[in-house]
């Protein structure tokens, strides 16, 4: 089974400064896809950003920026001049391929990430 | 609609009573997945619908939950004989297909077994 692992419960970041959230993974397989969700306190789960494992390739969205290491199997969120909207909890997620008969997400812990004014 | 949503907002019952939750997904969306975050267990996987039929109930964690989707939209979840251990935020996500890798959540519904 598929685990995912994220080392840091909590952190905390001055505005402005740029930020890394941790995120490991286990599995066998060779593709799959890996996700970053952000959880504000209004509850509401939002896709920060996705990488399918195929693509060497780190996807970036705006601020927000991956850092995808295949081998050691490290999926790490960089988010960049931090802003007070970035406070949340971020959730690392990973899901097998179209068509493995398994299309549900496989959560981490989350890790809180407080932006200090 | 313009996203996933899902009702009631916030839920109190009474331990042993039933309870039924809504999720209405993205318009076209064709699959749909449940959810539970609660403090001990962190988020879990329920059940997936594509279509109206469930390939996957394997985290469903007991015979008194069960799911159904009707016209390939609305699901409910029901909880018969709620146990404190319930309790618990569910999370309702929708995809354009079962392949597609974006799962798109709504607010959820978070469920107070007294």
């Amino acid at each position: 089974a598929q685990t995912v692992t994220q080392s840091q419960p909590e952190m905390s970041v001055q505005e402005a400064e740029t930020v890394t959230l941790s995120c490991t993974y286990d599995t066998s397989e060779s593709n799959y896809y890996l996700f970053w969700y952000k959880q504000p306190p209004s509850r509401q789960m939002i896709l920060v950003i996705r990488q399918e494992a195929y693509k060497q390739q780190n996807a970036t969205e705006n601020r927000f920026s991956v850092n995808f290491q295949k081998a050691a199997k490290s999926f790490s969120l960089k988010i960049s001049d931090s802003q007070l909207g970035d406070t949340a909890m971020y959730f690392c997620a990973f899901m097998n391929p179209p068509g493995f008969g398994n299309e549900k997400l496989t959560f981490g812990t989350g890790t809180r990430l407080t932006i200090i004014p | 609609g313009a996203g996933v949503s899902q009702s009631p907002s916030n839920k109190v019952t009474e331990k042993g009573k039933d309870v039924e939750l809504r999720c209405d997904p993205i318009s076209g969306h064709t699959a749909l997945y449940w959810y539970r975050q609660s403090l001990g267990q962190g988020l879990e996987f329920l059940i997936y619908f594509q279509g109206n039929s469930a390939p996957d109930k394997s985290g469903l964690p007991s015979d008194r939950f069960s799911a159904e989707r009707t016209g390939g939209s609305v699901s409910t979840l029901t909880i018969q004989r709620t146990q404190q251990e319930d309790s618990a935020v569910y999370l309702c996500a929708s995809s354009l297909w079962s392949n597609q890798e974006t799962q798109y959540f709504g607010p959820g519904t978070r469920l107070l077994v007294l």
